[in-house]
């Protein structure tokens, strides 16, 4: 039972545009959601992250807004930029210790 | 500050064999969580170990077992390997007192069951 979801499992962008990733959610115990960017070989890195009271959270070209009626988070990037290609993935936790439920990721091309 | 470390970087056992990872934490993390990644499936929770205790523990069968030490070390060990359990496993620290903190991951164990 998957219980973050991200339907796209890939998306390509042209530098310069916005590139926005999108992911679903299903247990209403979530309370923090999270953004991780992952290049291959390496291990996954925190980019930004929003807490449930929030609707919208910024840091520079990275925005991530959440839809609690309908369970829906997005991360936007703007502008895009080709060193930003990677995988990224989202992620919610609830109340509690730090047991973290990913999505499968999606995979991003900035095209030059 | 190190980052997250994790040994083997890859490895390559057999079916029915048992293998050990490591992991070792940021300085003054006393939080460790372990992850296996597999494709179509992302990330998934095995189990985190908070001043050597288990806290938390995902839907994973008891072949995959794991310790802390008191240098806040973590090691994840499965037994009887079957070739499903060919993975990325990955580790992440951090300090474990709030469940919103940050967790820093190591860049992973690759593991190939043949």
């Amino acid at each position: 039972d998957q219980q973050v979801k991200q339907n796209s499992p890939s998306l390509s962008v042209q530098e310069g545009r916005i590139s926005i990733l999108n992911c679903d959610y299903t247990n209403s115990m979530f309370d923090y959601f999270l953004w991780y960017k992952k290049y291959p070989a390496e291990g996954p890195t925190f980019l930004i992250s929003i807490s449930s009271i929030k609707d919208k959270n910024e840091d520079g070209r990275f925005t991530v807004f959440l839809n609690k009626s309908a369970k829906h988070l997005s991360l936007h990037i703007v502008p895009s930029q080709p060193g930003d290609s990677a995988v990224y993935f989202c992620a919610a936790l609830s109340g509690g210790y730090q047991k973290v439920t990913f999505g499968t990721g999606t995979k991003l091309q900035v095209i030059p | 500050k190190a980052g997250v470390t994790q040994t083997p970087r890859y490895l390559i056992k057999t079916r029915g064999q048992q293998v050990t990872l490591s992991c070792s934490p940021i300085s003054g993390h006393r939080s460790v969580s372990w992850y296996q990644q597999t494709p179509g499936q992302g990330l998934q929770f095995l189990f985190e170990y908070f001043s050597e205790t288990q806290r938390n523990k995902g839907n994973f069968p008891g072949r995959f077992s794991g310790r802390q030490f008191s240098n806040s070390r973590s090691e994840m060990n499965v037994s009887t390997l079957e070739l499903g359990d060919s993975a990325l496993y990955l580790c992440a620290s951090s300090g474990g007192r709030t469940y919103q903190e940050t967790q820093y991951f190591g860049p992973g164990t690759r593991l190939l069951v043949l």
